[in-house]
């Protein structure tokens, strides 16, 4: 069975802190994406990546970066944590069809 | 700019009744694909469907149905006889030629009372 997995389903984080979100599929896709939802809102994309070292933001990148060293993982850091950035974040990979669970994070 | 709206917020009925779910989408491209995802109270997407810009075939899968049509700019999900297990949050989404990179709308919370 196809995976993507988020290495946390809960995070409480307190403002200020450098965060990091871990993402890791099993499909060899060449492409990985990070979204937020908020209600409402549904989810907006943060930052993509089609290939190790390659990253391009999304619609909502500010506050964020991210980090491809390996095909299969893809990691999303918040560099000082605040609370808007308290959200559920999802990782996706390849073509559409595939997502994590969420993460589910919380900055105090 | 590529845009989704999921006009209901919220919808509630009894379970067998019929509920559609309404997606319209605004798009510059001339190649896309449209989406269909399903979020249980567990939070993970489930992908429901992808259809491409240039097929407009209706599909049925079991109760689901979706209907696309690019006169209006519509992709439609239908939920027949529903059932208590369907309550979850709904998205419609576009995408833009095969990247994956997705335009999600709002979402739309179906609960389905027994």
């Amino acid at each position: 069975d196809v995976k993507v997995t988020q290495s946390s389903r809960y995070l409480v984080k307190r403002t200020g802190e450098k965060v990091f979100l871990e993402c890791v599929q099993d499909m060899d896709h060449e492409n990985m994406f990070w979204y937020r939802q908020d209600p409402g809102l549904g989810l907006r994309l943060i930052y993509f990546s089609y290939d190790v070292k390659m990253k391009e933001k999304g619609d909502i990148p500010e506050g964020y970066s991210v980090s491809r060293e390996k095909k299969e993982r893809f990691s999303l850091i918040l560099e000082s944590a605040s609370t808007n950035q308290t959200s559920m974040y999802l990782c996706a990979s390849g073509g559409g069809y595939t997502f994590g669970s969420g993460t589910r994070l919380t900055v105090v | 700019a590529q845009k989704v709206t999921q006009a209901q917020t919220e919808i509630s009925v009894v379970e067998k009744e019929d509920v559609t779910l309404d997606c319209v989408y605004e798009t510059r491209d001339t190649t896309y694909y449209l989406f269909w995802y399903k979020q249980p109270p567990s939070g993970e997407l489930v992908f429901l469907i992808r259809r491409n810009s240039f097929d407009e075939q209706n599909e049925i899968s079991g109760r689901y149905s979706w209907n696309f049509q690019k006169s209006t700019s519509s992709f439609n999900f239908t939920i027949t006889a529903s059932q208590v297990v369907d309550s979850a949050v709904y998205f419609c989404a576009h995408g833009s030629g095969n990247t994956g990179k997705l335009i999600f709308g709002q979402g739309t919370t179906l609960q389905v009372k027994p």
